[in-house]
């Protein structure tokens, strides 16, 4: 079974300018997530998505950060503009929700992004 | 805002030593979950706990849940350095939603 696959890996980009990060997840799952992740800490959640339907979104900087999922498969996140702030891991997961013992949030390796 | 904090927030031990890292909130929450990241990937799932009081073991690992639900324990036995690794918790605080909590890297010297 293939994983959740991530592109970019890595991205250096000036303050000011645009960015997307691309995500497919495991095929058949119904749930997409995106995390950041600043060097040392852990995950904090951005969006995450049902099917094609946002469920929260609560902590996602609109003014800055979208993402969309269209057709409830691939999801992109972008930013724009960057702040230099935003530079941490970016990372995408997804999952099929069986029951609370069951369910497993498989990560993709992540997009490091990096805000001169 | 629900917050999971954990402790120690770094660890570096000698091979065959044990360690207990804790994962502490105010809140309650539904299933709490440890993952284990390493350097350049994302995190991997090890244990999910539901019922207050249960205790998982994997392996060299031991897993508890809090009564109130509001807490938890990861315990290693015999530590070794493929052991070595950011552990994080992670509590449902909703629907199919997780909080992170902020992470224990631990680093075992062979």
């Amino acid at each position: 079974e293939a994983g959740v696959a991530q592109s970019p890996r890595y991205k250096i980009i000036e303050k000011r300018q645009s960015v997307a990060f691309w995500c497919n997840p495991i095929s058949g799952h119904a749930t997409l997530y995106w995390y950041q992740q600043i060097l040392g800490q852990g995950p904090k959640l951005l969006i995450q998505f049902q099917n094609n339907g946002v469920v929260d979104d609560s902590q996602l900087p609109k003014d800055r950060f979208s993402a969309e999922r269209l057709k409830g498969v691939d999801s992109t996140l972008k930013i724009q503009p960057a702040k230099l702030e935003d530079s941490a891991v970016y990372l995408c997961a997804s999952s099929l929700y069986i029951n609370l013992a069951k369910n497993i949030q498989y990560f993709g390796a992540g997009t490091r992004l990096s805000v001169l | 805002t629900q917050l999971l904090e954990q402790s120690p927030q770094f660890l570096s031990i000698q091979e065959g030593e044990n360690l207990t890292v804790y994962c502490n909130s105010s809140s309650v929450f539904s299933s709490l979950q440890w993952y284990r990241q390493e350097p350049g990937e994302g995190p991997v799932l090890l244990v999910t706990v539901v019922t207050g009081g249960e205790v998982k073991k994997l392996k060299r690992l031991t897993f508890q849940f809090g009564d109130a639900r509001k807490d938890s324990s990861l315990h290693i036995t015999a530590a070794q350095p493929g052991d070595t690794g950011l552990y994080l918790c992670a509590g449902e605080a909703g629907t199919y939603k997780y909080i992170f909590g902020t992470g224990t890297r631990l680093k075992v010297l062979a």
